[in-house]
This record gives structure tokens, C-alpha cells and sequence, in this order.
């Protein structure tokens, strides 16, 4: 079975650049996360979504940071304009909804994409 | 206060040593724990559950505290290895959804 799976790995921007980075969570996980981790910071929660409806958002940073997931499958979340302190690893992750009935469920993460503004 | 929190480190112990992380949380109410284990540069991967009676894979102890909210992880005869950032993982079950909360993370380094 596939893994969560992120796009690109790497990406190396201008400040004021746009840059779009897409997850594909494990196939029929309602929760995908998006997370992000600044250089010597711990990871932050960005926000979640439940199936295609954004559930939290309280942890995006500013309007620059627009996320969508279409349809409940992959998501996007697009940085425009960039500055430099979006450079950091940006994660994804995905998890079973509780509607299965299991409550002790893990989140699986992808390998992430590296953002390096400049 | 934070929602989940943890000691960040980092944590120095020599080969062979034992040591033990807390990780505290906020909400009552939280019903999934876990310790994920993230190695530089890579992402974070689940490294065991944390259950009520406590749960033990060879040298890796983890332990759930309710009463406290906290949960533990020991780590016996630490190994060069085991060197790597520890994340604290709680979920909650919030009206219909999961809600997943990392913690700040321990560094460990262990050393020759």
C-alpha cells in the first residue's frame, strides 16, 4: 500500500514567488494534516482537513498560506507571495477518520518537501 | 499553557545508559497517545503507542499517566542509534473528528 506521499521533496524559490506543494494521503484517510517545521523550531501544526472541509485552520500563519483539498483525496497548500521565513520542511500526514471505529489510530507521515526561500 | 508539551533537550547520555522523557498534555478528555521518533532530515515516524496499561517493545518502555496527563518513554541501554528527536503524539476526538497534536520534541544524543 502506498504511503503518504509529497511534491516536490525539494524547492528552492525567490522571495515573492509563488510555490505550490501537494500531499497525497493513504488512500481512504479522512484526516490529512499539513505541518511545518522552521530550522531549529519545532513542528507546527498548520491545519486539517476532514475529508474535503477545512476543520482547523488556527495554525496558518497568514493569508499567504491558502490550502485546498478538492474532491477529499490530495491537498495543496500554496505560499503566495513567499518571504524567507517560510523556508522550513513542510509535512504532511494522514490518518483513518473515527468513524471507522478506531480511535487508536497513527498518523502516517510523508517524507515531506523542503521550502527554501531566497 | 501548551497543548502538549515536552522537555526539548537536548538530552547527552552515554552508550548504554538509560533515559526517560516526559510529555505532558492539556486536555482531560485526550484518548490516543503516542511517541513518533524523527531522525534529521527525515520525517517523523510512529515508534510505538502509549496504552493505559503501559506497553513495553524490547528496550523501549512507554507508560501512560491519566491522572497526571502525562506520558513517559523509557529507554534502556541506549544505543548510538537511538539518537534521534523524540515527538510526544496526542489525539483527540473532537465532534466527529481526530485532532493530532505533536509535542515539541526531546533531542537525544547519544554518545561513544
Amino acid at each position: 500500500e502506498a504511503g503518504v506521499t509529497q511534491f516536490p521533496s525539494h524547492s528552492v524559490i525567490e522571495k515573492g514567488q509563488t510555490v505550490t506543494l501537494r500531499c497525497d494521503p493513504i488512500s481512504g484517510h479522512d484526516n490529512l494534516y499539513w505541518y511545518r517545521r522552521v530550522m531549529g523550531k519545532e513542528i507546527k501544526f498548520l491545519l486539517h482537513f476532514v475529508k474535503e472541509s477545512k476543520q482547523d485552520e488556527s495554525g496558518m500563519p497568514n493569508n499567504r498560506f491558502l490550502a485546498e483539498r478538492t474532491g477529499g483525496t490530495y491537498s495543496t497548500l500554496k505560499v503566495q507571495p513567499a518571504e524567507l521565513e517560510d523556508s522550513g520542511v513542510y509535512f504532511c500526514a494522514s490518518s483513518q477518520g473515527v468513524s471507522t471505529g478506531r480511535l487508536n489510530t497513527e498518523a502516517f507521515f510523508g517524507q515531506g518537501t523542503r521550502l527554501t526561500v531566497v | 499553557r501548551k497543548e502538549v508539551e515536552q522537555d526539548p533537550g537536548p538530552f547527552n547520555v552515554p552508550e548504554g545508559a538509560t533515559v526517560a522523557f516526559n510529555c505532558t498534555y492539556s486536555n482531560s478528555a485526550s484518548q490516543s497517545f503516542f511517541w513518533y521518533r524523527q531522525d534529521c532530515r527525515k520525517e517523523p515516524k510512529l515508534l510505538m503507542s502509549v496504552y493505559s496499561s503501559g506497553n513495553e517493545d524490547g528496550r523501549f518502555t512507554a507508560q501512560l499517566n491519566r491522572a497526571s496527563q502525562y506520558i513517559s518513554l523509557l529507554i534502556r541501554d541506549s544505543k548510538l542509534s537511538d539518537s534521534a528527536t523524540y515527538l510526544c503524539v496526542v489525539i483527540d476526538s473532537l465532534r466527529g473528528y481526530q485532532k493530532v497534536t505533536f509535542g515539541t520534541g526531546t533531542k537525544l544524543q547519544v554518545i561513544p
